[in-house]
C-alpha cells in the first residue's frame, strides 16, 4: 500500500474487553513498530519486530499486552482484559530496516476505555 | 537511558516570522535524532533527520536543524512560518542503530496568529 495502514481508526471497549489492534505495514518493509501515545504526550515505544522477529518487547506496559507479526508483514496488538489507563492512540509505524532508514507511521487507533 | 526535553510546551507565532523550537537529548553515544510533526488526527510525518555527517539538517516544508553535540540540542528552526505550519512538534532520538526505539519527548505546540 501506499502507506502504514491501521484499523480500526477507533475503538470503543468496555472495562475487561479484550481488543486487537491491526497494523499493515508498507510492502517491504522490515522493520514494524508499535508505540502509544497518552492525551497530551508524546509517542512511548512498546515493541518492535524485524520481519516475524519480536526483537524488542521492553516497552509493554503489563502481561495484558501482546503482539504478533507471524507472517513478517501485517502485525496485529492485542490488550487483554483493558483497563481505563489503556485509553491511548495506539500507533503504528514501519521501516526497509531500523538501521539510518525512516520510520513511517500510521494515523492511529484511538482506543477509549469506559 | 535515553531522554528529550522538550522545554516549551505551546509557543505562538505570527505568521510569517521566524521559528525556533528548542530539544535537548540525553544519550550515551552519537545520537540519531529526528523532527517529527504531528497535526491534529494525524500520525506522524518526519520533518528531518541526523544520523551522522553535516551538523545542519534540511528538512521539509522549509524547515532545518542544527545538532550541537557541546549543548546536547537539536533545535528546530524555520525562517518565516506559515499558518499550514500549526502542529504538534515531537523532537526523538533513537539508537543505537537508528530508528529501532525511538524516545519522544512531550511536544510543542504550535499555534501561528494572522
Amino acid at each position: 500500500g501506499a502507506g502504514v495502514s491501521q484499523s480500526p481508526r477507533y475503538k470503543v471497549a468496555k472495562r475487561g474487553q479484550d481488543v486487537a489492534l491491526r497494523c499493515d505495514p508498507i510492502s517491504g518493509h522490515v522493520s514494524l513498530f508499535w508505540y502509544q501515545q497518552a492525551l497530551g504526550q508524546g509517542p512511548e515505544f512498546l515493541t518492535y519486530f524485524q520481519n516475524e522477529a519480536q526483537l524488542d518487547k521492553s516497552g509493554l506496559p503489563s502481561d495484558r499486552f501482546f503482539a504478533e507479526r507471524p507472517e513478517g508483514s501485517v502485525s496485529t496488538l492485542k490488550i487483554q482484559r483493558t483497563q481505563q489507563e489503556d485509553s491511548a492512540v495506539y500507533l503504528c509505524a514501519s521501516s526497509q530496516t531500523a538501521m539510518n532508514t525512516e520510520a513511517f507511521f500510521g494515523q492511529g487507533t484511538r482506543l477509549t476505555v469506559v | 537511558a535515553q531522554s528529550v526535553t522538550q522545554p516549551d510546551i505551546h509557543i505562538t507565532v505570527s505568521e510569517g516570522a521566524s521559528l525556533e523550537l528548542r530539544c535537548n537529548y540525553s544519550y550515551g553515544a552519537t545520537p540519531y535524532l529526528f523532527w517529527y510533526v504531528q497535526s491534529p488526527g494525524q500520525g506522524l510525518q518526519l520533518l528531518l533527520k541526523y544520523f551522522s555527517g553535516d551538523t545542519l539538517v534540511q528538512g521539509i516544508k522549509g524547515f532545518e536543524a542544527e545538532f550541537k553535540r557541546s549543548q546536547s540540542s537539536f533545535n528546530l528552526r524555520k525562517p518565516s512560518v506559515h499558518w499550514s505550519d500549526a502542529a504538534e512538534y515531537f523532537c526523538a532520538v533513537g539508537g543505537p542503530f537508528g530508528n529501532e526505539k525511538l524516545t519522544f519527548g512531550t511536544g510543542t505546540r504550535l499555534t501561528i496568529i494572522p
